[in-house]
């Protein structure tokens, strides 16, 4: 089985300040993990996926994410927020024979100018 | 290219009516998948086709949701005798490949279910 949390529903940063959204995974098979960014009334958008290759994912619009296994977490990060970042943003883990994404509760990222 | 594609984008029904919703995946995608996201949720597996074949419904709620993919493209969701508890935004993704989990599942603009 798989499961994703992601720690707090709501992060509000400054323009021009650091981004960090959580996640933990928890995973019986290696985890494929990604993140999806989605705007209201929108699809999701993929940001950025670990496949097993790099441990530090770079992804669109100057995000990246490191995966670190033995804190089973893959964290997303940005130097410096944008006003167009204000989204909700979405963990999800697959792996092994699981094609099927499983999804955290999402977090509302709000920037303020 | 034109991404996935669903309509109708907003859908009120009254309890007990039946509904159709329907994903256009990108074109030559091997793989569909179908998931519900409830109001301040992350989205929920549904089902999964590889071409035209439903190799996974494990997520389906109840016999009332009914998913088919008849010619490996054009998939079609189907809520039997709606209940309120079955309003939700329901999303579509293809996927390139089939059965791969580190395939990027594309997403539709969703549709909004509201049941009255």
């Amino acid at each position: 089985a798989q499961s994703v949390t992601q720690l707090g529903s709501h992060v509000s940063v400054s323009e021009g300040a650091l981004v960090l959204l959580r996640c933990n995974y928890s995973s019986s098979v290696p985890p494929y993990l990604f993140w999806y960014v989605q705007y209201p009334n929108q699809g999701l958008q993929l940001l950025l996926k670990y496949t097993s290759a790099a441990t530090l994912v770079k992804g669109i619009n100057g995000f990246e994410a490191e995966f670190k296994k033995s804190e089973t977490s893959f964290h997303l990060t940005k130097p410096s927020a944008h006003m167009s970042d204000a989204a909700e943003y979405f963990c999800a883990v697959s792996g092994g024979s699981n094609y099927k994404l499983t999804f955290g509760k999402g977090t509302l990222l709000t920037v303020n100018p | 290219g034109a991404g996935v594609s669903q309509s109708p984008r907003y859908k009120v029904a009254k309890r007990g009516q039946d509904v159709a919703l329907r994903c256009d995946p990108i074109s030559g995608h091997v793989s569909l998948f179908w998931y519900q996201q409830a109001l301040g949720q992350g989205p929920e597996f549904l089902t999964y086709f590889q071409n035209e074949a439903q190799l996974d419904k494990s997520g389906l709620p109840s016999d009332r949701f009914f998913a088919e993919r008849p010619e490996g493209s054009v998939s079609t969701l189907k809520i039997q005798r709606t209940q309120q508890e079955d309003s939700a935004v329901y999303l579509c993704a293809s996927s390139l490949r089939g059965g791969d989990p580190t395939d990027t599942q594309y997403f539709g603009p969703g549709t909004r279910l509201t049941v009255l």
